[in-house]
């Protein structure tokens, strides 16, 4: 079936360290990926996606890019804000019953300090 | 994107009760879902709504507790029945648009029910 694996947190960083959050993915056909952040108190926004193979999606500062031939699309920021501060999920796109709909890693929480 | 706006943002309600959230889009979308984020957890898919016709549930999820009206492209309605404080939770309406680099699924920001 369809899932997605991502690095336990919480991560602790210091400003402008830099950042990588691990996520694979097991998946049947070729889906699309996306990165979704939740900061404390908000809703889901859309962060970056990638809809097919070695395309690398990006935003704010942060890249992902799609790796079919190891099943990632890990998350990444050369220099990591205090704002950063959130909790970020990695999702595919995958077919259900009654058309597409998404599939969540558990989520994982970022802690930037000054 | 899309502009989606959901009612209530937060409530506390009692136990026993049903609570109706409200999902409205700025503009027409076919595709709808509700999610769940259970505290701490991520999110899981309740069900798709669907225009015209009765929505599509994931495993673990029935019409009974989690009743859906979808009336048109733009609005819809989850409610969760006879609540108990595991219903706890943000409770998440979604669309997909169509764009040029394929689907994309945008987020409400949610309406957080605590139940006591």
């Amino acid at each position: 079936g369809n899932s997605v694996t991502q690095m336990e947190g919480p991560v602790t960083l210091s400003e402008e360290a830099f950042l990588t959050i691990n996520c694979t993915y097991t998946a049947t056909g070729y889906p699309s990926l996306f990165w979704y952040v939740q900061y404390p108190g908000e809703g889901l926004q859309l962060l970056l996606k990638a809809t097919k193979a070695d395309d690398k999606g990006s935003n704010k500062g942060f890249e992902a890019t799609y790796r079919k031939e190891t099943t990632s699309f890990h998350l990444e920021k050369g220099s990591v804000q205090v704002s950063d501060s959130a909790v970020y999920f990695c999702a595919l796109s995958a077919f259900n019953q009654a058309g597409t709909a998404l599939i969540f890693g558990k989520g994982t929480t970022l802690s930037v300090s000054s | 994107s899309a502009v989606i706006s959901q009612k209530p943002s937060r409530d506390i309600c009692q136990r026993g009760t049903s609570l109706t959230i409200q999902c409205q889009v700025d503009s027409q979308v076919t595709m709808m879902f509700w999610y769940r984020q259970q505290p701490g957890q991520s999110l899981t898919l309740i069900a798709t709504a669907n225009q015209g016709s009765e929505a599509t549930y994931e495993s673990g999820f029935v019409i009974d507790k989690f009743p859906i009206s979808r009336p048109n492209l733009t609005f819809s309605t989850l409610t969760v029945s006879n609540m108990s404080p595991e219903d706890s939770s943000i409770y998440l309406c979604s669309v997909q648009i169509r764009g040029s680099s394929g689907n994309t699924i945008y987020f409400g920001e949610g309406s957080w029910l605590t139940v006591v």
